[in-house]
């Protein structure tokens, strides 16, 4: 069964901390990793990832992907209030023209003012 | 920015009865999804559709289910003979190739009674 494992559960930090999101995946068929942010109901894309090494960056959040050791993280700097919501890490999984994603359970951080 | 819409937004149903959950994807995707989220649980893959036709669904997908693309725009769920256990956040997903990731839509909640 496919499984992916996010770290840790839940965070809470003060503007301006820097966070660090885990996430491990075991799955057959891997073809990509996707960070996406949920804050009140759409998760809202932020990264697919397929190459290990490849830093991804958008402002103020990075994202790796490490297919040797098959887990990722989600950097962000200067946090801000905004940032708070739970924060999916999925991945893609499949073959031919049959993908679907396989979702960990989410990080919950809390940026407090 | 091109969205996924998701009508309703909730929708209370007694049980045993037949709902239909409405979804627009983004106007020149080609592969549609839904996932659904149980109340403080991952995000779980339910059907993928393309070139209409149904490419995958999960063992969740029961014979209960089914998924149509009426005509050039919309997407339906149609859930027969609800259970108190189809209670949930059903999410609609579209993506314009394989490559691209994928968008969500807002999500429609389901509460059965």
């Amino acid at each position: 069964e496919d499984k992916v494992v996010q770290s840790p559960l839940s965070l809470v930090v003060h503007e301006g901390d820097t966070v660090t999101l885990n996430c491990s995946y075991e799955v057959t068929n891997f073809r990509s990793l996707l960070w996406y942010k949920q804050e009140k109901k759409a998760p809202t894309f932020l990264f697919m990832l397929t190459s290990s090494g490849i830093e991804k960056k958008s402002g103020r959040l990075s994202s790796i992907l490490d297919k040797k050791e098959l887990f990722s993280i989600l950097n962000i700097t200067a946090t801000q209030t905004g940032d708070s919501a739970i924060y999916l890490c999925a991945v893609e999984v499949g073959g031919g023209s049959n993908y679907k994603l396989t979702f960990g359970k989410g990080t919950l951080l809390t940026v407090n003012p | 920015e091109p969205e996924v819409t998701q009508t309703p937004s909730h929708q209370v149903t007694q049980m045993g009865q037949e709902v239909i959950l409405r979804c627009v994807p983004i106007s020149n995707h080609l592969y549609f999804y839904w996932y659904r989220q149980i109340l403080g649980q991952k995000v779980e893959f339910l059907v993928s559709f393309y070139n209409n036709e149904i490419s995958e669904k999960s063992e969740i997908f029961d014979d209960r289910f089914s998924v149509e693309r009426p005509d050039g725009s919309n997407f339906t769920l149609k859930i027969r003979s609800t259970k108190l256990e189809d209670s949930a956040m059903y999410f609609c997903a579209s993506s314009e190739t394989l490559y691209l990731g994928y968008t969500f839509g807002s999500g429609t909640r389901l509460t059965v009674v």
